[in-house]
């Protein structure tokens, strides 16, 4: 069992550049999500997703698209890089909400640099 | 919508000693309270939760407390040891809704 993998690890962009990282779970959970992490600023939600085939935006959504074709898979675009998106971002997955447990199982993120 | 606030930012204490973080919270629909540990290089990690209808929860050395009139909630740990070292986040969420909102986080120094 796996859990929550993050592809790739680390990742230097140009200004303008494109890229796309990619989440995989395999523990059947409906709902997955997408956080950047800035010092000071804690873990703020970029967009998520309720269940194959479904996204919706988070806190800070502007610049990244996101899909999950694939229950277990949510893969998060930056179409055109820019420096404010320097950060470290997490995927994350969970049960659906209807009952417990609410865990979020976190993967190990990804550190990207935008130069 | 939600905000989570947190105290204090950083936090350094003797091993052996006790550790309170606490958290305020402003929606009063917020039902569910997690605590995520994140070690340096890792992914956030659960350590304990609370519902909003119980006052106190306890696992070992951790323990949380919840007031829920007064919106706050806290994170206890006793007899700390270098390895609680590391960066602790609350969250507040309602069950009912998709989005769970964290606090800024606390980086727990656990001095040998």
């Amino acid at each position: 069992n796996a859990g929550v993998t993050q592809t790739p690890k680390f990742r230097v962009l140009k200004t303008g550049q494109s890229m796309t990282l990619l989440c995989a779970q395999d523990m059947n959970h409906e709902y997955m999500y997408w956080y950047r992490q800035d010092p000071g600023m804690g873990l703020r939600l970029i967009h998520y997703s309720v269940g194959e085939g479904t996204t919706a935006k988070g806190e800070v959504p502007d610049g990244y698209n996101v899909s999950r074709l694939k229950k277990q898979n949510f893969l998060l675009g930056l179409e055109s890089a820019a420096p404010s998106q320097t950060s470290v971002y997490f995927c994350a997955s969970s049960y659906d909400r209807s009952t417990p447990p609410y865990e979020q199982y976190f993967g190990p993120g990804t550190r990207l640099t935008v130069t | 919508g939600e905000n989570v606030e947190q105290h204090p930012s950083t936090l350094s204490v003797q091993e052996g000693d006790s550790a309170v973080i606490k958290c305020t919270y402003s929606d009063s629909a917020s039902n569910y309270f997690p605590w995520y540990k994140q070690e340096l290089g890792k992914g956030p990690q659960l350590i304990i939760d609370i519902r909003s209808n119980v006052g106190e929860k306890k696992d070992q050395r951790i323990a949380v407390t919840l007031n829920k009139t007064a919106k706050h909630f806290s994170l206890h740990i006793t007899e700390t040891q270098p390895e609680d070292s590391a960066v602790y986040f609350c969250a507040a969420l309602q069950t009912s809704y998709d989005k769970v909102i964290f606090g800024p986080g606390t980086s727990l120094s656990v001095i040998p």
